[in-house]
């Protein structure tokens, strides 16, 4: 089945830690974003890539990093410097109609602060 | 700035009844895009119809339909029949020309809950 896979479900982080979300398509998408959730809030545009190699930053990139090595993956990382990490996080992909340009999602990483 | 407002926090309908959720938005650009993605409790959001601006018909997916009103600037979702399953945060999203038309804004979302 095509589809968004994202790993961990559930993830913690310690203080001063780097933690890395990973997000893996097999939709032959060339496009990928990472969206950031808080609660009671819609979804905030954190990074997204049109092409392996390139990406760019969204609304609220200070803290992430990312990288597109592989057409299938576009793992993020929350570095130490992002503050404020607890979140739901959510990676998508979008369709190649460019008439559209839907973006299907995949079922999200819960971040938490311990 | 492009902007989505979804005024209603939460919402209530009694199985197989149809309802409308809200969805007003604020751009001055003339083309754009428009979604409404269903989110469970599971976390996953789920795409369900899309509107294009230039779209002069509005767009039907099975139970789902989107009310399309350009000089009012609203596009509500509007879901015949409902069924329990239905329940669930539903989120207006509108695609702005900027940044190659990659970005979505996302509204606060509306919680539906359909009653047996």
């Amino acid at each position: 089945d095509g589809g968004i896979t994202q790993s961990p479900k559930y993830l913690f982080r310690k203080e001063g830690q780097n933690v890395t979300l990973s997000c893996e398509q097999n939709l032959n998408h060339d496009a990928m974003y990472w969206y950031r959730q808080d609660p009671g809030q819609g979804l905030r545009l954190i990074y997204y890539s049109q092409i392996v190699n390139d990406f760019q930053k969204g609304d609220i990139a200070e803290g992430y990093s990312v990288s597109r090595e592989k057409k299938e993956s576009f793992p993020l990382t929350v570095t130490s410097a992002q503050k404020n990490p607890t979140a739901f996080y959510l990676c998508a992909s979008r369709d190649s109609d460019r008439t559209k340009n839907i973006q299907y999602f995949g079922a999200g990483t819960r971040l938490s602060v311990l | 700035a492009q902007k989505i407002t979804q005024t209603q926090p939460g919402m209530f309908v009694q199985e197989k009844e149809a309802v409308t959720l809200d969805c007003t938005y604020d751009t001055s650009d003339q083309s754009y895009g428009l979604f409404w993605y269903k989110q469970p409790s599971s976390g996953e959001m789920i795409f369900l119809i899309y509107q294009g601006s230039y779209d002069e018909q509005n767009a039907t997916e099975g139970r789902y339909s989107l009310n399309f009103q350009k000089a009012r600037k609203s596009a509500n979702l509007v879901i015949s029949a409902s069924q329990l399953g239905d329940s669930a945060m539903y989120f207006c999203a509108m695609r702005p020309p900027e940044q190659g038309f990659q970005k979505l804004v996302f509204g606060t979302g509306t919680r539906l809950l359909v009653s047996p």
